[in-house]
């Protein structure tokens, strides 16, 4: 009964350093997706994948890039991390269909020095 | 102008009320609704999902969705503590992508 499970959930960065959020999901879906949410902001795009081997540029892509590792899994790098990256990032999966819904897991609380 | 706007409250009505939130949007091409759930420190939880415009009844919550006027509504029934959370409006043309509100503050209080 896991559904979407990212890891870890809190972390602390100093400017500069680098980071891996992980995430994956067990419900079989194609799609998935990173979100940062600040506040007053709401949920912003970052990259997303529609399938096994292919990834997109969201909303505000630039700082991060991904790894679609296989079909579960969802990876979210942060090569030099700057303040301005402080936030709640989440990831969503969800199934291929037209408008179908997407799931988010709990987040990971980010916070960079 | 944001393709969705939603009224980021904070809101606070008395345990047992009726609550209504609301979302307005500009691209009429949305066909795809949906309300999540945030309690703090946790990942939104899809709560209601509609296609195109009507109403969906699920115990307390009912989702109304008025395409001519690009307004999204839901309504919650003899609201408890236990639905004090952040309500997020969330809209699809279709393709793989959500476009959401910033989210609503609901408290209710005992």
């Amino acid at each position: 009964n896991a559904g979407v499970t990212q890891t870890p959930k809190f972390q602390v960065l100093k400017t500069g350093q680098s980071m891996t959020l992980q995430c994956a999901q067990d419900m079989n879906h194609n799609s998935m997706y990173w979100y940062r949410q600040d506040p007053g902001m709401g949920l912003r795009l970052i990259y997303y994948s529609a399938s096994e081997g292919t990834t997109d540029k969201g909303e505000v892509p630039n700082g991060y890039n991904v790894s679609r590792l296989n079909k579960r899994e969802f990876s979210l790098r942060l090569e030099s991390a700057a303040p301005s990256q402080t936030s709640v990032y989440f990831c969503a999966s969800s199934g291929s269909q037209a408008g179908q819904p997407q799931h988010f897991g709990d987040g990971t609380r980010l916070s960079i020095l | 102008q944001k393709e969705v706007e939603q009224d980021p409250g904070p809101l606070s009505v008395p345990e047992g009320a009726i609550v209504s939130l609301n979302c307005t949007y500009s691209n009429s091409a949305f066909q795809y609704f949906m309300w999540y759930r945030q309690y703090s420190r946790k990942g939104p939880e899809l709560l209601m999902y509609t296609y195109s415009s009507g109403n969906k009844e699920d115990g307390r919550f009912t989702a109304q969705v008025d395409k001519s006027s690009k307004y999204i509504s839901l309504f919650i029934r003899d609201s408890q503590p236990s639905d004090s959370a952040t309500y997020l409006c969330a809209m699809s043309v279709g393709n793989e992508k959500l476009t959401f509100g910033t989210g609503t503050r609901l408290t209710i209080i005992p």
